[in-house]
């Protein structure tokens, strides 16, 4: 079984739909990303958290909410959900370990298209 | 801003020789520099890392150099294979610290039998 595993994998949606993506990990890591890519642009930062009682925000919260319901779980919503939100989002995970130099452990990616 | 760099022009090169990538960087000393693998449709995956104090570093057919003075690195694949085929990603660690990491937009390359 897959490390990071993220649901669904492909999304539809329209304008103003809140939508809400999930990521589950199993590597046992305190360190939770959500990314999204764009063609182009490569991966940028939305939220990351360094563990439960922890959320950051990214270069790009704004219009993004998450939720981080455990240690193995991290969700990224999108409220009020708006064309230019349509991209592919990835979830990943890192150690928290002072020796690891943070490489990072990707789920398969969700494709979101907003209408 | 830290400000990655990437050739964002595909790469072809025939099966057997060597490609070349490249990943330039501004407004930063990174203690460290990562490079990932993705795949079309999936998630990047993590082939090397080097250090500031590194030169350069080997895995199998892997080679990445690492010249804090020009601000580059650069990852070469050797006898290339048409399932090296992907698209590669340099990665930086955030310049404020807290285990964030900045990557670059890729570089998509492309190896003919």
């Amino acid at each position: 079984d897959a490390d990071v595993t993220q649901t669904p994998r492909n999304r539809i949606t329209k304008t103003g739909k809140r939508i809400m993506l999930e990521c589950s990990q199993t590597k046992g890591h305190d360190r939770m990303y959500w990314y999204r890519q764009d063609p182009g642009l490569g991966l940028r930062l939305i939220y990351y958290s360094f563990d439960v009682k922890d959320i950051n925000k990214g270069e790009i919260s704004d219009g993004y909410s998450v939720s981080r319901q455990a240690q193995a779980k991290f969700s990224l919503s999108l409220e009020s959900a708006i064309p230019n939100q349509t991209a592919l989002y990835f979830c990943a995970t890192s150690e928290t370990s002072g020796y690891s130099y943070n490489e990072q452990f990707f789920g398969p990616g969700t494709r979101l298209t907003v209408l | 801003s830290q400000k990655i760099e990437q050739n964002s022009e595909a790469l072809n090169i025939q099966e057997g020789k060597t490609a070349t990538l490249t990943c330039n960087y501004t407004n930063y000393s990174p203690a460290y520099l990562q490079w990932y693998r993705q795949d079309p449709g999936r998630g990047p995956v993590f082939l090397l890392l080097i250090r500031e104090n590194e030169k350069e570093k080997r895995k199998e057919r892997l080679k990445v150099t690492f010249d804090t003075t020009l601000k580059q690195s650069l990852f070469h694949i050797t006898a290339s294979q048409p399932a090296d085929s992907a698209t590669y990603l340099c990665a930086l660690p955030g310049r404020t610290g807290g285990f964030k990491t900045i990557f670059g937009a890729g570089t998509r390359l492309f190896v003919k039998a």
